[in-house]
């Protein structure tokens, strides 16, 4: 089974809004990935939790907030998001790179839009 | 550091004739590569990947790609074109040990009936 499942598939929220975003995978996988997508752009990494640490954090706005609670979940609290926000989210997972780098595999997305 | 340059950004051929996805890549290291489809509202798909074995890659729906050194190219290509085929396409690196893609720009394909 290669698959990663994110809810929900759709959200609408206005900027004064917390809303969460959910990913998770059944694959054994110990790195896990949340990208953002804008339309007609490849995805744009976001963070990345090695071990259920955060091991990346590419200089994302704190009002996205991420969230490892296990080896199996990936969550993203999202609070006083702007318009600009709006855009496709992808979570992903892989086996954590040691002397080789592995294919990660994505989830089907949340569509996002800050009203 | 790893770039990818994806040489085209539209590709238009007609339902049952080949397919040719062209992909440079620069790396300071061996690199792993990929290449993703992802379909309209829909997360990303690997269709193959390369990382040292063979050189010509086989993948998923009868797409192959070849990993050439010399050239620093690793092109997609199908015989023959299916309307499914229809998506955005993307040439991805990335150097051994590390977590994170380096994506090409991507290449829209459409497929004529």
């Amino acid at each position: 089974d290669t698959e990663v499942t994110q809810t929900p598939k759709h959200l609408v929220m206005g900027m004064t809004n917390k809303k969460s975003l959910k990913c998770e995978q059944h694959m054994g996988h110990r790195a896990m990935y949340w990208y953002k997508q804008k339309a007609k752009k490849p995805p744009e990494l976001m963070f990345v939790y090695s071990y259920e640490k955060l091991s990346i954090n590419e200089s994302v706005p704190s009002r996205f907030s991420p969230e490892c609670p296990n080896s199996s979940l990936l969550n993203l609290h999202l609070h006083a998001l702007q318009p600009e926000d709006s855009a496709l989210y992808l979570c992903a997972s892989s086996q954590a790179p040691g002397q080789f780098s592995y294919e990660q595999y994505f989830g089907p997305g949340t569509r996002l839009t800050v009203t | 550091a790893q770039s990818v340059t994806q040489l085209d950004s539209h590709v238009s051929v007609s339902e049952g004739t080949p397919v040719l996805l062209r992909c440079n890549y620069s790396s300071s290291y061996s690199p792993s590569l990929f290449w993703y489809v992802q379909h309209p509202n829909k997360g990303l798909q690997l269709l193959l990947k390369y990382t040292s074995a063979a050189t010509l890659v086989k993948g998923i729906n009868g797409f192959e790609a070849e990993f050439k050194k010399s050239e620093t190219s690793f092109h997609l290509t199908k015989p023959s074109a299916h309307m499914s085929d229809a998506a955005e396409y993307f040439c991805v690196v990335i150097k051994r040990g590390d977590y994170k893609l380096s994506f090409g720009a991507g290449t829209t394909v459409t497929v004529r009936a």
